[in-house]
């Protein structure tokens, strides 16, 4: 089992649609989860980051964490083209070391 | 804003050569990461670096590998002799705190390797 799964996409939406990317992990006793975007070529940029259980909004970016689940969404309101990239969701294992998912490609149709 | 920077942005070299890449951390961060991504495939975690030491490393970081901060900005990776396999753009990464449950990493602009 992949220590973090996510589907590699491409997931198409309509410019304005909501997005909704999804990513699961196996370790029970990770605690912080972090959605980076990464357009082609260039390096991972942190859009945000979740602990606890629940639901985190940040603009149109909401993170949702379900513990008992192993699963970490992130949810893009108003989709717009910009927005097309590969989304990462990555997991803080231990104190030092974070695991990247393979990433999910997002393409927002105008 | 301050942001991490790494040099050279393109490296291509002959396996079995020596290559330093070279990052400058964000200038009040103190923990130090190296990542590298080959090409189509995820982010791997090389190891992180905190306190002039080792704080963790991957199965990837074999004996191969060295990380060093020379002086008070740099963060090198040193790969002593390259396989064609080590093909692949590097990104080093700095955050200001690394117990945190949370911390943010800052991303450089990568390094791109190709070994001939």
């Amino acid at each position: 089992q992949k220590e973090v799964e996510q589907n590699s996409g491409p997931l198409s939406v309509p410019e304005g649609a909501i997005a909704s990317l999804n990513c699961t992990y196996s370790d029970r006793g990770s605690q912080s989860f972090f959605w980076y975007r990464q357009y082609s070529g260039k390096s991972p940029e942190l859009i945000m980051f979740i602990y606890s259980n629940g639901d985190k909004e940040d603009g149109r970016f909401t993170a949702q964490l379900n513990k008992a689940s192993q699963y970490v969404s992130l949810l893009i309101r108003d989709s717009q083209p910009s927005d097309s990239a590969t989304y990462l969701c990555a997991v803080k294992k231990g104190t030092y070391k974070y695991i990247f998912g393979t990433g999910t490609r997002l393409k927002v149709l105008a | 804003e301050p942001e991490v920077t790494q040099t050279p942005s393109h490296q291509v070299t002959q396996m079995g050569q020596e290559v330093i890449l070279r990052c400058v951390p964000i200038s009040n961060h103190l923990y130090f990461y190296w990542y590298r991504q080959i090409l189509g495939q995820k982010v791997e975690f090389l190891v992180s670096f905190y306190n002039n030491e080792i704080s963790e490393k991957s199965e990837i970081f074999d004996d191969q590998f060295s990380v060093e901060r020379p002086d008070g900005s740099n963060f090198t990776l040193k790969i002593r002799s390259t396989k064609l396999e080590d093909s692949a753009m590097y990104f080093c990464a700095s955050s200001e705190a690394g117990l945190a449950i949370y911390n943010e990493q800052f991303f450089g602009p990568g390094t791109r390797l190709t070994v001939l």
